[in-house]
């Protein structure tokens, strides 16, 4: 059975801390995994992973796949307090089928 | 602008209502899908469709129902078979079969008093 875990479900840090998120899949055929940030409504694209031990970066935000034991990472240096979200991770697998985890839910304070 | 476009953003039913969200992208994307998120979860795969005219159940296909006639249009209809309708439902779309991410539209909340 196609499965997500993320981890934690929720992490509150001070602005500047640097944290870690998360993501071990188990999913047939995978082809990628996209990272999402979402605030209120709609999720906003951050990464697109489809090749293992080559990090992506973007501005304080980095990530990277391990495609052999089967998770990814998701790292953010210098928080703010804008970086308060949901993280959700989605690998894709047969059929163009995207899965969801749960989401990590980080709370960055002043 | 090119984008998906949801709509409702808000809606109110009895339970036993049918009820029907649009979602509209004028991006030419040949994949579309239908979410839905719970407070505190993840998004769960209700309906895709990959070309007009076909569709796939997901994982919580029950209680509701779709149709792709136009490549730009994918209706949702939570019907009152779906035990617990009241969520946030998510339209999403990618550019082709092949690669490329899920682009989303900003959600309709559904909410059955």
């Amino acid at each position: 059975e196609d499965k997500v875990v993320q981890s934690p479900l929720s992490l509150v840090v001070h602005e500047g801390d640097t944290v870690t998120l998360n993501c071990s899949y188990e999913v047939t055929n995978f082809r990628s995994l996209l990272w999402y940030k979402q605030e209120k409504k709609a999720p906003t694209f951050l990464f697109m992973l489809t090749s293992s031990g080559i990090e992506k970066k973007s501005g304080r935000l980095s990530s990277i796949l391990d495609k052999k034991e089967l998770f990814s990472i998701l790292n953010i240096t210098a928080t703010q307090t804008g970086d308060s979200a949901i993280y959700l991770c989605a690998p894709r697998g047969n059929f163009n089928k995207f899965y969801f985890g749960s989401g990590t839910k980080l709370n960055v304070k002043p | 602008d090119g984008g998906i476009t949801q709509s409702p953003k808000y809606l109110f039913r009895k339970e036993g209502q049918n009820v029907t969200l649009s979602c509209e992208q004028n991006l030419n994307h040949d994949a579309m899908y239908w979410y839905r998120q719970d407070p505190g979860q993840g998004l769960r795969l209700i309906y895709y469709s990959q070309i007009v005219n076909d569709f796939q159940k997901g994982d919580i296909a029950e209680g509701y129902s779709v149709s792709r006639e136009k490549k730009e249009s994918f209706p949702l209809t939570v019907t009152s078979a779906q035990k617990n309708p009241t969520a946030f439902y998510l339209c999403a779309s990618m550019p082709s079969l092949n690669t490329g991410e899920l682009f989303f539209g900003e959600g309709s909340r559904l909410t059955v008093l």
